[in-house]
C-alpha cells in the first residue's frame, strides 16, 4: 500500500487565489511526521512546511499552512495569495518513528501546480 | 552557510559501465540520506547513514548498487554495471539529529542526473 498518496497529478490557479494540495497518509506509527517539498523546475527540493503527529495546531509558514486532520490521515497543503513563482511541483512526505527525528522519507508522486495570471 | 553539494551534476554512460556519485552533507549533519528520482515521479528512497550506525540499506534495489560514508563527511554512491533503468536523478541529503518535538527536515542537494546508454 502507498504511504503517500497525492490525487491530484495537476493543479491550476490564479494569481492571487488561494489553492489546496491534497495529501492523505496511511500508517500505524502513533509518531510521525508530515513534510511538504516544493520541486521548482530547475529541480532543487526546498522545504515548506512540518506537521508532527502529537501537534495540537495546524502549522502554517507564511504563505502556507498545512490543514492537518488526523482521523482521516489528510495532511492538505493551503497556499494563500498564489503568486508566478509558485509554479513547482510539490511533494507530500512523510517520516515515521517514536521519538526519533531520523529516518527516511516516504514521498507522494507530486502534484504540479501552475499560477496563471 | 553552504548547503549539500553533488558531484558531478550531469553523468552519462554506457550500458555495463561503474559510476561513482558524490555528496557532501551539510557540516555537522550526522544523517545522510540518497534518494533516487525517475523522470515525473516522487522520490524513491535507497540508502540512509546515521553517524557510526549501520546503514539503512532498504531501499537499495539490486546488489549493483553500494554506499559509502567516511564518518560524518562525504558519501559515495555507486552503481556497478549500469543498466537503462538507472537513469534517473539521484538526490543526497542530510539533516541534523534531536529529539521528537522538531522538524529537523532533511535538506538536499541539487542532485546528479545519470543517463545511461
Amino acid at each position: 500500500a502507498q504511504k503517500i498518496t497525492q490525487t491530484q497529478p495537476g493543479m491550476f490557479v490564479q494569481e492571487k487565489e488561494a489553492v489546496t494540495l491534497d495529501c492523505t497518509y496511511d500508517t500505524s506509527d502513533p509518531s510521525y511526521g508530515l513534510f511538504w517539498y516544493k520541486q521548482p523546475s530547475s529541480g532543487e527540493m526546498i522545504f515548506l512546511i512540518y506537521q508532527g503527529s502529537y501537534d495540537q495546531q495546524n502549522a502554517t509558514e507564511g504563505r502556507y499552512s498545512l490543514n492537518f486532520q488526523k482521523a482521516r490521515k489528510s495532511a492538505n497543503l493551503v497556499i494563500s495569495a498564489s503568486q508566478l513563482g509558485d509554479s513547482a511541483m510539490y511533494f507530500c512526505a512523510m517520516r515515521e518513528g517514536g521519538g526519533s527525528t531520523l529516518g527516511r522519507l516516504y514521498f507522494g508522486r507530486g502534484t504540479q501546480l501552475t499560477v496563471w495570471p | 552557510g553552504a548547503g549539500v553539494s553533488q558531484s558531478p551534476s550531469n553523468k552519462v554512460t554506457e550500458k555495463g559501465k561503474d559510476v561513482e556519485l558524490r555528496c557532501d552533507p551539510i557540516s555537522g549533519h550526522t544523517a545522510l540520506y540518497w534518494y533516487r528520482q525517475r523522470l515525473g515521479q516522487g522520490l524513491e528512497f535507497l540508502i540512509y547513514f546515521q553517524g557510526n550506525s549501520a546503514p539503512d540499506k532498504s531501499g537499495l534495489p539490486s546488489d549493483r548498487f553500494s554506499a559509502e560514508r567516511t564518518g560524518e563527511s562525504v558519501s559515495t554512491l555507486t552503481i556497478q554495471r549500469t543498466q537503462q533503468e538507472d537513469s534517473a536523478v539521484y538526490l543526497c541529503a542530510s539533516s541534523l539529529a534531536g529529539t521528537s518535538g522538531y522538524s529537523y527536515e532533511q535538506y538536499f542537494g541539487p542532485g546528479t542526473r545519470l543517463t545511461v546508454t
